[in-house]
């Protein structure tokens, strides 16, 4: 079946950028999302990508899709302290067919 | 943009009990909704697929006596646990997408305890 992979832990320093990364290996995608999920909480959709876009920016969000490679990226820029949370990356081949999620990757700020 | 919410939001049984979760689009008719089972520190594990109207579809592995699935409008589906044991402990999360629409929209989840 699909595939999303994705590291596991992310430590960066407040203030740094943050590039979390996942690759998938659906070739018939049709979005790509990153979703956030804050201890306790459900999951938050901070973005998506449609699959014939290379890159969207939104804010400190930036997304960039390599579809070539099946390689998608989430840069948060100017990471604080509550951009701490789990990141999954998921990948969409049609509306009525369930998401695939990567396992998600923790990401800790530092003071 | 679509809401769906989830209901209740927490719940805390005793072991042998029975619980029903509902997810509800707020906003749109949802065609398809799909329930997914968090275990902590883990990502989401699709359990079924619901179709408005027919049974639903569980993936391999997930006991549909156990989890009882129901898609009986297009704005509302229910997952029953039932006779819940302590290992049903978990995160419930749906998720719902019209036939309009090229994604899905998710429930904030139901923090499920069996003690």
């Amino acid at each position: 079946g699909e595939d999303v992979e994705q590291s596991l832990f992310l430590s960066v320093r407040e203030g740094d950028s943050s590039v979390i990364n996942c690759t998938y290996t659906d070739s018939s995608s049709t979005y790509l999302y990153w979703y956030k999920q804050e201890p306790g909480a459900g999951l938050q959709l901070l973005t998506y990508i449609f699959s014939n876009m290379d890159m969207k920016q939104d804010q400190r969000l930036t997304v960039l899709l390599n579809k070539k490679d099946k390689h998608l990226s989430l840069r948060i820029a100017d990471t604080q302290t509550g951009d701490s949370a789990i990141y999954f990356c998921a990948d969409l081949n049609s509306g009525n067919t369930p998401l695939v999620f990567g396992k998600g990757t923790r990401l800790s700020v530092i003071a | 943009g679509a809401v769906v919410s989830q209901h209740p939001s927490r719940v805390i049984c005793k072991s042998g009990t029975s619980v029903k979760i509902e997810c509800r689009s707020l906003d749109f008719q949802a065609t398809t909704m799909f329930w997914y089972r968090q275990f902590p520190k883990q990502s989401l594990m699709l359990m079924a697929t619901s179709n408005e109207g027919s049974k639903a579809t569980y993936e391999q592995g997930v006991e549909k006596d156990k989890f009882l699935i129901n898609h009986a409008s297009l704005t509302l589906s229910t997952l029953t646990v039932t006779s819940a044991h302590p290992e049903d402990s978990s995160f419930y999360i749906c998720s719902a997408s019209s036939s309009a629409r090229e994604t899905q929209y998710f429930g904030p989840g139901t923090r499920l305890l069996v003690l």
